[in-house]
């Protein structure tokens, strides 16, 4: 049964960059899409962005300029960096499995991890 | 971007009664679509896709309806471990979700 866990600094300084693990418990990594996903405190969900190798990404539009993800098959993690954190950037940020391909919904889910951008 | 509206907002519902959500997309979405279930502290889970096939583990008191703009959950008889926030999310495109249902003990 595969599991995801997210990882990283609970808080980052504004500016500064913000950088998340997911690892991959229970499966291979190559095998599929992974995905980020971030839910500010009382708000709903948005997609932040899809990996399945290091040359096969997509971003969210509004996040793009800032963004960049990243697979390691050999530790079966991906990551996530987000540079010149703002306030807004605060939210539990999930990284989760696409079910199958790139048009599929995200079937597996880690726990989630806040990450508060705060001076 | 396809943006997703869900209706309505807060949903109060009595403990064995049927619930009906809905959501709509801007443009067409075919049959891409899904529902989740979030429950306060927890991570999404996944309920429906295709937009009516049952994630692994689902009851069968949900299921999913629709296709190209028009989208339906329904809940045949609420239990008590149904009472969450729901989000349909498109994946036809870059993926959005809608804003959720909060569906609330009556």
């Amino acid at each position: 049964q595969v599991q995801l866990q997210e990882s990283g600094p609970g808080l980052v300084r504004p500016s500064e960059t913000l950088t998340l693990t997911c690892t991959v418990s229970g499966g291979s990594i190559s095998s599929h899409y992974w995905t980020w996903i971030r839910q500010p405190a009382g708000k709903g969900l948005e997609w932040i962005g899809h990996i399945y190798s290091s040359d096969s990404t997509n971003y969210n539009p509004s996040l793009k300029s800032r963004l960049s993800m990243s697979l390691d098959t050999s530790k079966n993690q991906f990551s996530l960096t987000l540079t010149y954190a703002t306030a807004a950037d605060t939210a539990v940020y999930y990284c989760a499995r696409i079910l199958y391909g790139y048009h599929d919904p995200f079937d597996v889910w880690g726990q989630g991890t806040l990450v508060t951008v705060s001076s | 971007e396809k943006v997703l509206t869900q209706s309505p907002a807060t949903l109060s519902v009595s403990p064995g009664e049927g619930a009906t959500l809905s959501c709509r997309a801007s443009e067409s979405i075919a049959s891409n679509l899904a529902w989740y279930q979030q429950k306060p502290g927890q991570a999404p889970r996944l309920l429906i896709y295709g937009p009516s096939t049952r994630a692994t583990g689902v009851p069968g008191r949900f299921s999913g309806s629709g296709s190209g703009t028009e989208f339906t959950l329904t809940i045949s008889s609420l239990q008590s471990e149904d009472f969450a926030v729901y989000y349909c999310q498109q994946y036809n495109d870059l993926p959005t979700f809608g804003q959720g249902t909060r569906v609330e003990i009556k």
